[in-house]
């Protein structure tokens, strides 16, 4: 299987700051790459898919980039609802759609 | 409105077989690039894709969990169902069922997602 690997595992940062999360996969997923919020003891939530494609709804201030192994969600300036946890998943190999570790935003 | 619900039992006892059945609404389990997946988290940690299934019946299981899972559908009914055999207290999490779709078959990604479901494996 594609293993996924994101850092840090956590980060702490204030209102308005620039916060990067970058994940690493273990052989090259083309831009098979999507990013998924999750708040505490909610579903996650689809952010960008395709390594780079916003989702319908989700704020401009969120943008992903990345091709091969090597991908980054950058959050431009970060609200107070930005604070969660946020997850990579490779759809490279349909047969196995797994997601990285996760990245942890707490505030500073 | 297009939802999904997981429903299933809250405990389970050890060895036992768990089944879990997510209930979709407001598009059909036989459109064109669709598919359902099962997702897991046990409590403070990520999340773990454990098997999904397509509108042609194609069905796919994580490696490390394959020998203990099975995937179907009824379209009829809107349902899709996994069961996980040999249930251990390390299977306690919150599962959930998403939606896969896509602009063309190979590019995925999960657009909704039910509440989830959390499963205790205890005796």
């Amino acid at each position: 299987d594609i293993q996924m690997t994101q850092s840090p595992s956590s980060l702490s940062a204030s209102v308005g700051d620039r916060v990067t999360i970058t994940c690493r996969a273990s052989q090259s997923i083309s831009s098979y790459l999507n990013w998924y919020q999750q708040k505490p003891g909610k579903a996650p939530k689809l952010l960008i898919y395709a390594a780079s494609s916003l989702q319908s709804g989700v704020p401009s201030r969120f943008s992903g980039s990345g091709s091969g192994t090597d991908f980054t969600l950058t959050i431009s300036s970060l609200q107070p609802e930005d604070f969660a946890t946020y997850y990579c998943q490779q759809t490279y190999s349909s047969l196995a759609l797994t997601f990285g570790g996760g990245t942890k935003v707490e505030i500073k | 409105q297009v939802t999904l619900k997981e429903s299933g039992p809250v405990l389970v006892k050890p060895t036992e077989t768990l089944t879990l059945t997510c209930t979709v609404s407001g598009f059909s389990l036989s459109n064109a690039r669709v598919g359902v997946s099962w997702i897991r988290q046990p409590p403070g940690k990520a999340l773990e894709w454990l098997a999904h299934i397509f509108s042609n019946d194609e069905k796919s299981y994580s490696t490390s969990l394959k020998s203990r899972l099975t995937i179907s559908k009824d379209t009829s009914k809107s349902q899709v169902v996994l069961t996980v055999t040999n249930m251990d207290p390390v299977d306690t999490a919150t599962y959930y069922c998403a939606r896969i779709t896509g602009p063309f078959w190979g590019l995925w990604y999960f657009d909704l997602w039910g509440r989830g479901t959390l499963v205790t494996v205890s005796s």
